[in-house]
């Protein structure tokens, strides 16, 4: 079946634009993740879904991001007025639950370029 | 605070032979550890994985080693082959919080 989507998948801005980040998680998977990896660093975690609602939204860095899941399914992270350290991948997981040893799976990313 | 280290930040290994790849981590709290591999443009893939009551779990050629006494996991990877030439994350959660922290990775090179 399908796997996690991204798009897109390259996105160049400039500097205080607004920018959205969509994610398809495999269907069915409640629990939907966001991350960050920024370069020669590991994924860094900034927000999770369990179902439409942000359970745990404490890896936000400040008040420019935020991600909506209105219907449980699609997810969007909105990151107002980029600035050049926002340029980042951007990667989604999902999984089937959100318990504690349920597996992650990662989209391809998006990467976001700020000028 | 990077509570997951891996420190180097690459290994390079002839086909056949063993890839050991190191991990260690500050955060005692830490229960759940994974390993995921990433190819360019693609997304990390899950490899394998280890809770914290076992010290050793095994699937085909990929085993990963756990001392919770030294906070260290590694990953084996025998034979290596070319194909497993990619970047490899460790990754550790807690029971109790969503928050999966990973560390900078190890590009690793098997030559053929």
């Amino acid at each position: 079946g399908a796997g996690v989507s991204q798009t897109p998948s390259n996105k160049v801005t400039e500097k205080g634009k607004y920018v959205e980040l969509r994610c398809d998680p495999i269907s069915g998977h409640t629990a939907l993740y966001w991350y960050r990896q920024s370069l020669g660093q590991g994924p860094e975690f900034l927000i999770y879904f369990q179902g439409t609602g942000a359970a745990d939204d404490s890896g936000l860095p400040n008040d420019r991001f935020f991600a909506v899941r209105p219907e449980g399914s699609v997810s969007t992270l909105k990151i107002q007025r980029t600035e050049r350290g926002d340029s980042a991948v951007y990667l989604c997981a999902s999984s089937l639950g959100q318990g504690w040893g349920e597996t992650q799976y990662f989209g391809p990313g998006t990467r976001l370029l700020v000028l | 605070d990077q509570q997951v280290k891996q420190n180097s930040p690459s290994l390079s290994v002839q086909e056949g032979r063993i890839s050991i790849l190191n991990c260690d981590y500050t955060n005692s709290m830490f229960d759940y550890f994974l390993w995921y591999k990433k190819y360019p443009a693609e997304g990390p893939t899950f490899l394998i994985s280890i809770s914290s009551i076992k010290d050793k779990n095994e699937d085909g050629r990929f085993t990963v080693f756990l001392n919770k006494s030294a906070k260290h996991l590694s990953l084996h990877i025998v034979p290596s082959q070319p194909g497993d030439s990619a970047v490899y994350f460790c990754a550790a959660r807690s029971y109790n919080n969503n928050d999966m922290r990973f560390g900078a990775g190890t590009r690793l090179t098997v030559k053929p």
